[in-house]
């Protein structure tokens, strides 16, 4: 049973306009989210967290949202680069730790020059 | 070097044979895992070393042996795998525990694609 799913296996988005990637999760005894980026032929690296405490944190172009009560996070991008074109994870873990990250199957963005 | 590192980045091995992947980090965290990343499938964490101690065992066959010799190198020795065991496998490190900074994230490694024929 996957507790962090990410439903859209791909996206594509015309340079300039936002990116809205989505993740929900099952275990209310998460509190500490994540997004990574994978480039391929790349690790995953990270990119934005939000603690369970908060419903939005901001960095430059990439925004992440909280919404507890639907156990769901969604990452804006805004505007879209095509430098952006890569997959990208969601993780969670409990304890607002990163020792036991629990991660969703990805999302492909590409961004349309 | 700088971040963590993977080598081999591509390996094909028989059934049979023996061989080993090897993770070397270069961020003085203190503990280590790997990951197994499937197509179509979520990264799936097997194990964690944490202070050179295993500390997270997934319910990974034994034809896995993780070895953790510091806490800068991870090893993980294959023998006898089977080709469903083809995959990225990607270590990663983190800083865990008391003095750990709030909210810091794993650092991942590029990963060694391995095929099993």
């Amino acid at each position: 049973d996957q507790q962090v799913k990410q439903n859209s296996p791909s996206l594509s988005v015309q340079e300039g306009r936002i990116s809205i990637l989505n993740c929900d999760y099952t275990n209310s005894m998460f509190d500490y989210f994540l997004w990574y980026k994978k480039y391929p032929a790349e690790g995953p690296t990270f990119l934005i967290s939000i603690s369970s405490i908060k419903d939005k944190n901001e960095d430059g172009r990439f925004t992440v949202f909280l919404n507890k009560s639907a156990k769901h996070l969604s990452l804006h991008i805004v505007p879209s680069q095509p430098g952006d074109s890569a997959v990208y994870f969601c993780a969670a873990s409990a304890n607002f730790g990163n020792e036991k990250l629990t991660f969703g199957t990805g999302t492909r963005l590409t961004i349309i020059p | 070097e700088t971040g963590v590192t993977q080598t081999p980045r591509h390996l094909v091995m028989g059934m049979t044979n023996k061989k080993s992947l090897k993770c070397e980090q270069h961020l003085g965290h203190n503990a280590m895992y790997w990951y197994k990343q499937s197509a179509k499938k979520p990264l799936e964490l097997m194990f964690v070393y944490n202070f050179k101690e295993q500390t997270e065992n997934n319910s990974v066959p034994s034809r896995f042996s993780p070895e953790c010799p510091n806490s800068s190198h991870l090893f993980l020795h294959l023998h006898t795998l089977q080709p469903e065991d083809s995959a990225l496998y990607l270590c990663a490190s983190s800083q865990v525990g008391a003095g750990a900074p709030s909210g810091d994230t794993q650092y991942f490694g590029p990963g060694t694609r391995l095929t099993v024929l």
